[in-house]
């Protein structure tokens, strides 16, 4: 799998847009950009996934860059609920195993 | 439509001895993980099964870690003996199909704690 580069830490206004930046300069063609979440005390939860063209749907959208080397996932709005750490994953999709990196913490203020 | 479930949710056990998580995926879903999450790190594949049959275990411990799953549906993760670096999260995931949107469904894990 690709590997991927995401800030260990950010901070987002409850209400505004949370954007998460995720580096993944050796993507190959085949692979998919997948993102997850994991509020505390639970298990991951699959939020979005893109190929090339952009992503949305009613938790998030994943834009995708040209060139495909780096990703943003963008929280419309974000809520307190949103605290949690997010992690950016590139794979070829199907049953091929999810390897998760360190992740984003991303905290929500009021 | 009821998510993947497993028990126990917490473990506390001394070293050397053996622990057992049980794991029950979404019905229907052919494709079953089980991690390992170590405090402040991402979650680590541990095995994967297709069905009933093995697809990936190249990080599981095997001279301590075993794995099945009965009849493709049920998996139960054993440790045996336990050691202290295994205290962490274990969690199972399970997936539904084969094509790109192969996303997973975690379970709320198990928590060990070895002593």
């Amino acid at each position: 799998d690709a590997k991927t580069t995401q800030p260990t830490s950010m901070d987002c206004a409850e209400g505004r847009a949370a954007n998460l930046p995720c580096n993944h300069s050796t993507i190959s063609g085949n692979e998919y950009v997948y993102w997850y979440r994991q509020i505390h005390s639970q298990g991951p939860q699959y939020i979005i996934h893109g190929l090339k063209n952009n992503e949305t749907n009613e938790m998030a959208s994943l834009i995708i860059t040209e060139d495909r080397k780096s990703s943003t996932l963008i929280l419309p709005h974000a809520t307190l609920r949103d605290t949690a750490v997010y992690y950016c994953i590139v794979r070829v999709g199907g049953y091929q195993k999810v390897t998760f990196g360190i992740g984003t913490k991303l905290q929500v203020i009021p | 439509e009821a998510g993947v479930a497993q028990s126990p949710r917490y473990k506390i056990i001394e070293k050397r001895q053996s622990v057992a998580f049980w794991c029950n995926p979404i019905s229907g879903h052919a494709t079953l993980y089980w991690y390992q999450q170590i405090l402040g790190q991402g979650p680590k594949l541990l095995i994967q099964f297709q069905n009933n049959g093995v697809v990936d275990d190249s990080q599981l411990p095997k001279d301590r870690f075993s794995a099945e799953r009965l009849k493709g549906v049920d998996s139960t993760l054993k440790i045996q003996p336990a050691k202290l670096e295994d205290s962490a999260v274990y969690l199972c995931a399970s997936s539904p199909l084969q094509g790109p949107s192969g996303e997973q469904y975690f379970g709320p894990g198990t928590r060990l704690t070895v002593t």
